[in-house]
């Protein structure tokens, strides 16, 4: 089962480009890349998923290396309203939540 | 497209009693998740089913937990007796089948044990 690491917090101001990084050493051939951001008392909400190289969607960004080890998000241009936790995961049928990566927006 | 429903939305109950969490999945999604996710942490599944079988439960505790999927749609998760610990989200979430697809969660079931 492919675990993942990823910074706990980030700051960042509005406007900006936010890029969160997400470690996944023992990614599996048959793992997709996953992300998901959850606000307070609300449940995950699916933001973009990827197998290989960049996935673009109307939210953001999903670059992936050849070696698949690593994946970054990349949320272009950061409103207050982007202000949640942001999980990275790993797997097909079976998804393993981290801590993830509570961003916070600042005005 | 309707979400995943799931009610009740908030539950306070004291410890020692029971509780049961319904969810109802997206139409035609065949795999359904029960997760539970406490404060500052990420959801933890507690089981997965695959139609109405459970396909993967170890991180249920059995003891006190139980759940099923009659006619592999709606699902019921309950606890029987409460402890203080259970105090947590019950997130519900499906996916249809296939690979790659999406998992979609419900806003989950708050539940405070006094």
């Amino acid at each position: 089962l492919a675990k993942t690491t990823q910074p706990i917090s980030m700051d960042s101001y509005e406007g900006q480009e936010v890029n969160i990084t997400c470690s996944h050493n023992n990614i599996a051939t048959n793992d997709y890349i996953t992300w998901y951001q959850q606000f307070p008392s609300q449940g995950p909400r699916f933001i973009i998923q990827g197998y290989k190289t960049k996935v673009t969607n109307e939210v953001a960004s999903l670059f992936i290396p050849a070696d698949r080890k690593s994946s970054t998000l990349s949320l272009p241009r950061v409103s207050l309203s982007d202000t949640a936790v942001y999980y990275c995961l790993v797997g097909d049928k079976f998804l393993f939540f981290g801590t993830g990566t509570r961003l916070t927006v600042i005005p | 497209e309707a979400g995943v429903v799931q009610s009740p939305r908030y539950k306070i109950i004291e410890k020692k009693q029971p509780v049961a969490f319904w969810c109802n999945p997206i139409s035609g999604h065949n795999t359904l998740y029960w997760y539970r996710q406490n404060l500052g942490q990420g959801p933890e599944l507690l089981i997965r089913y695959e139609n109405e079988e459970a396909v993967d439960d170890s991180q249920l505790p059995k003891d006190r937990f139980s759940a099923e999927r009659l006619k592999g749609v709606d699902s019921t998760l309950k606890i029987q007796p409460a402890e203080l610990g259970d105090s947590a989200v019950y997130l519900c979430a499906s996916r249809p089948g296939g690979t790659g697809n999406t998992i979609y969660f419900g806003e989950g079931s708050w539940l405070t044990v006094v």
